[in-house]
């Protein structure tokens, strides 16, 4: 069974301040997929990366694919309240058709 | 921008009735998903569908549920009797092919009492 943690589970913290989210599993996966969710709503994709040890930049968050594609990271800089959300990874294998959703992360920025 | 829309958005029904719960994917889209989140639990893939057929289901997927695509635009998902532990919301997905972004819906959220 392919598993995917996350961490921190929770975390909060001050606006301006940085972060990192971690996205761990035994399984590689083909790509991984970070999406973020609010209350009541689906999940809303933020960046798919691909290749082993990718960087993908996305205004003042940072996604890193780790090299042997097991792994995953979200950094965040500066962060401001309107980063509040659930923060989800999701990877995808060759062989099949599902996204496999880890644990989440929830953040709480605080002006 | 297109969007995947589900609906109803929540839906409370009595354990053992069925329910349909509907989704519209996105029309240039070819394969088709149903998730699900239980509160406070991660989100969980029940099937996926293309080409009219399931193409992957999970254990979770059992003979108490069931897919179709009735006509060209409406994806749904079938659950025959329900169940306490069935309540969550439920995600509908597509995407354009295989390992591709998928776009998810609104959700429904189902309450079963």
């Amino acid at each position: 069974t392919q598993l995917l943690e996350q961490s921190p589970q929770f975390l909060s913290i001050q606006e301006g301040e940085n972060l990192t989210v971690y996205c761990n599993s035994s399984s590689v996966f083909s790509s991984l997929q970070w999406y973020r969710q609010e209350p009541g709503e689906g999940p809303v994709l933020l960046v798919t990366v691909v290749t082993g040890g990718e960087v993908k930049k996305l205004k003042r968050l940072t996604f890193q694919f780790g090299d042997a594609r097991k792994d995953s990271s979200l950094h965040i800089t500066a962060a401001q309240p309107g980063d509040t959300g659930l923060y989800l990874c999701a990877g995808e294998s060759h062989n099949t058709d599902k996204l496999i959703f880890g644990t989440g992360t929830r953040l709480q920025v605080f002006p | 921008e297109p969007e995947v829309t589900q609906t109803p958005s929540h839906q409370v029904t009595q354990m053992g009735q069925e329910v349909i719960l509907r989704c519209v994917p996105i029309s240039n889209h070819l394969y088709f998903y149903w998730y699900r989140q239980i509160l406070g639990q991660k989100v969980e893939f029940l099937v996926s569908f293309y080409n009219n057929e399931i193409s992957e289901k999970s254990e979770i997927f059992d003979d108490q549920f069931s897919v179709e695509r009735p006509d060209g635009s409406n994806f749904t998902l079938k659950i025959r009797s329900t169940k306490l532990e069935d309540s969550a919301m439920y995600f509908c997905a597509s995407t354009i092919g295989r390992n591709t972004e998928a776009f998810f819906g609104q959700g429904t959220r189902l309450t079963v009492v």
